[in-house]
């Protein structure tokens, strides 16, 4: 069964503290990996897209990186406005509709 | 431009009373659409998705129910709302390179 999974579940930083997010997936097929961001209330907001292994992508103090099994997003020298759940998901080859598969999430909290 | 409306915004509805959630996307044609939910301190489940006009697929067997009347309508409905039903339900539109872009979300509260 395809699976996707995000550690930690929450994590708090101070700002200025820098650190990794991890989503790894056990799938067959991957056709892309998706990270977004989501403020409390609101709809997941796109940040990045991987597509093979060794890829990375920056935006800002964000990186996002992929390997065969697992992706990171790297936060260097996080601001306050970075706190949000930031989400991964997977799209796969095969099947129908285009679905994304989406982990739980990461709770980041970035205090002054 | 291409945009995703999502309404209402909030909704607290009795147990056993009918649902209806609309989402509207502009800019685009035959689009893939989606909802999605999420429960409190949990991941995106998938609900429903269309690939076209009356054509619905369903993930997971529940007490909802979508339909498509129209190539940029996505409509999720249900006829008796169970307390079980209670979360924040999101439509989204498949765009490409971007994977999904969501709609703003309705918090549904059942009591």
């Amino acid at each position: 069964e395809d699976q996707v999974t995000q550690s930690p579940e929450a994590l708090r930083l101070q700002e200025g503290e820098s650190s990794s997010l991890n989503c790894s997936y056990t799938v067959s097929g991957l056709r892309g990996l998706f990270w977004y961001r989501q403020d409390p209330g609101k709809g997941p907001e796109f940040l990045f897209t991987l597509y093979s292994a060794g890829e990375e992508k920056e935006k800002e103090r964000l990186k996002a990186t992929l390997t065969k099994k697992e992706s990171f997003l790297h936060i260097t020298a996080p601001k306050p406005e970075d706190s949000a759940t930031y989400l991964c998901a997977v799209l796969l080859w095969g099947g129908g509709g285009n679905k994304l598969t989406f982990g739980t999430g990461t709770q980041l909290k970035v205090e002054l | 431009s291409q945009t995703i409306h999502q309404w209402p915004a909030t909704l607290v509805q009795p147990v056993g009373s009918p649902l209806s959630l609309e989402c509207t996307v502009e800019g685009t044609s035959n689009p893939n659409l989606y909802w999605y939910r999420q429960a409190a301190g949990r991941g995106l489940q998938l609900l429903f998705y269309s690939v076209g006009i009356g054509q619905i697929s369903s993930e997971v067997p529940q007490n909802l129910s979508a339909s498509r009347p129209q190539d940029r309508q996505f409509i999720l409905s249900s006829k008796k709302l169970l307390l079980s039903d209670s979360g924040f339900y999101l439509c989204a539109w498949r765009t490409g390179n971007y994977g999904y872009t969501f709609g703003s979300g309705t918090r549904l509260t059942v009591v």
